[in-house]
């Protein structure tokens, strides 16, 4: 089935690493995806990665995918407090071309 | 290069009155998906088109709620006869090819009262 799961809550020191993790169900995912959404904003593409990479890293953020486990992660290293947001995971499936499945989100917020 | 518009920002509505939220794509995109987001959950999908054919609108409620993209002009989501449940925030998409490089608008966030 499709179903994408993420912790709803993520608390980090600035400065910190944060990482959120999500699970997918979906086997035949192709895209997976991580997008930012700032209070009362639209959803912002933040990086993504290709279902047979284990590993992308831009800048700050890396990506890590374990296939087996049907596991993605999302770091981010330095933690400011401009990266308050929401966080969602998401998967693009091979058998619907069309639609992005979204999970719930993880709302991160930063300590000073 | 504008990126996807979205019109109203915020829609207020009564019981039972229309509400229609319009989406602009971004300039050469001619793939529109529409998503709904409920208060403190994730995106839902509601309804993939191109211009003037509805692809997939597995998303869409069977009743009240319909999509089009014209040849001319805007992506339409229509909603008839609007109830409290359907206050949320809308959420359009556009795309290049099908399903990539997807650019969302701001969205535009009805309220039914």
């Amino acid at each position: 089935g499709e179903d994408v799961e993420q912790s709803l809550f993520l608390s980090v020191r600035e400065g910190d690493s944060s990482v959120i993790n999500c699970t997918y169900t979906d086997s035949s995912s192709t895209y997976l995806y991580w997008y930012k959404q700032e209070p009362g904003a639209g959803l912002q593409l933040l990086t993504y990665i290709f279902s047979n990479m284990d590993m992308k890293q831009d800048q700050r953020l890396t990506v890590l995918l374990n296939k087996k486990d049907k596991h993605l992660s999302l770091r981010i290293a330095d933690t400011q407090t401009g990266d308050s947001a929401i966080y969602f995971c998401a998967e693009k499936l091979e058998s619907s071309a069309s639609k992005i499945i979204f999970g719930s989100g993880t709302r991160l917020s930063i300590r000073p | 290069n504008a990126g996807v518009m979205q019109n109203p920002r915020h829609l207020v509505r009564r019981r039972g009155q229309e509400a229609r939220l319009r989406c602009s794509p971004m300039k050469g995109h001619s793939h529109v998906y529409w998503y709904r987001q409920l208060p403190e959950e994730g995106l839902k999908f509601m309804v993939y088109l191109q211009k003037e054919n509805i692809i997939d609108e597995s998303g869409m409620p069977k009743e009240r709620f319909s999509a089009e993209f014209p040849k001319e002009g805007p992506s339409i989501l229509r909603i008839q006869q609007v109830v409290r449940g359907d206050s949320a925030a809308y959420f359009c998409a556009s795309s290049l090819r099908d399903g990539y490089g997807y650019t969302f608008g701001s969205g535009t966030r009805l309220t039914v009262v």
